[in-house]
């Protein structure tokens, strides 16, 4: 079945921590996102890839990092200098950049300690 | 800057009546897209609208885009309770980063018998 994976679903990280996210697709789609989703808030963009090895920062990419090494995955990092990491990350794809529709996959819900 | 205001935000409809959830942009954009998200879950993807006048229908959902108004609708039918979930609508902000979708906070739906 095609579509996008994210792991872990639930992660727990100590202060001054960094952790990776992980999302992964099979759909064939170039470009991938990152989202970030808090309570009663809508989803706001963090990192976005529209091929490989190419990345953009969003509107709140401080505090986070991305890679695109391989066309299917686009892991994401939080790093300690993200001060409020706590929150629901949300991984997208579209087939064609900007113009297509982003499918989403089943979030990671991140809590610090 | 594109904003993306939604109202209302909290709705709590009986079954069987209609509705219409009103999402509104400040800036052009000619593509937006409504999402519904279940409590815990993923976004799933429900309508594109691309050009203005432009309707789509699903069911008891349907969607219209008035890019003039810079408007668009999200109109309910005969409700039922399985229709409770948040439901976002985006915008695409061409100013912006490529491929930011900017999301309204959601509507937040309750069908109550």
């Amino acid at each position: 079945d095609g579509g996008i994976t994210q792991s872990p679903k639930y992660l727990f990280r100590k202060e001054g921590q960094n952790v990776t996210l992980s999302c992964e697709q099979n759909l064939n789609h170039d470009a991938m996102y990152w989202y970030r989703q808090d309570p009663g808030q809508g989803l706001r963009l963090i990192y976005y890839s529209q091929i490989v090895n190419d990345f953009q920062k969003g509107d709140i990419a401080e505090g986070y990092s991305v890679s695109r090494e391989k066309k299917e995955s686009f892991p994401l990092t939080v790093t300690s200098a993200q001060k409020n990491p706590t929150a629901f990350y949300l991984c997208a794809s579209s087939i064609s950049g900007p113009l297509g529709t982003q499918y989403f996959g089943p979030g990671t819900r991140l809590t610090v300690l | 800057e594109l904003k993306v205001e939604q109202n209302p935000l909290f709705l709590s409809m009986q079954e069987g009546k209609n509705y219409t959830i009103y999402c509104n942009y400040s800036t052009t954009s000619d593509r937006l897209y409504w999402y519904r998200q279940d409590p815990g879950k993923s976004l799933e993807s429900l309508f594109v609208l691309l050009s203005n006048g432009a309707v789509k229908q699903e069911g008891r959902l349907m969607a219209s885009l008035d890019t003039k108004a810079r408007l668009s609708t999200l109109h309910i039918t005969a409700a039922v309770h399985d229709l409770s979930a948040t439901y976002f609508c985006a915008a695409l902000n061409y100013g912006g980063s490529q491929g930011n979708l900017i999301f309204g906070k959601g509507t937040k739906l309750s069908v109550k018998p």
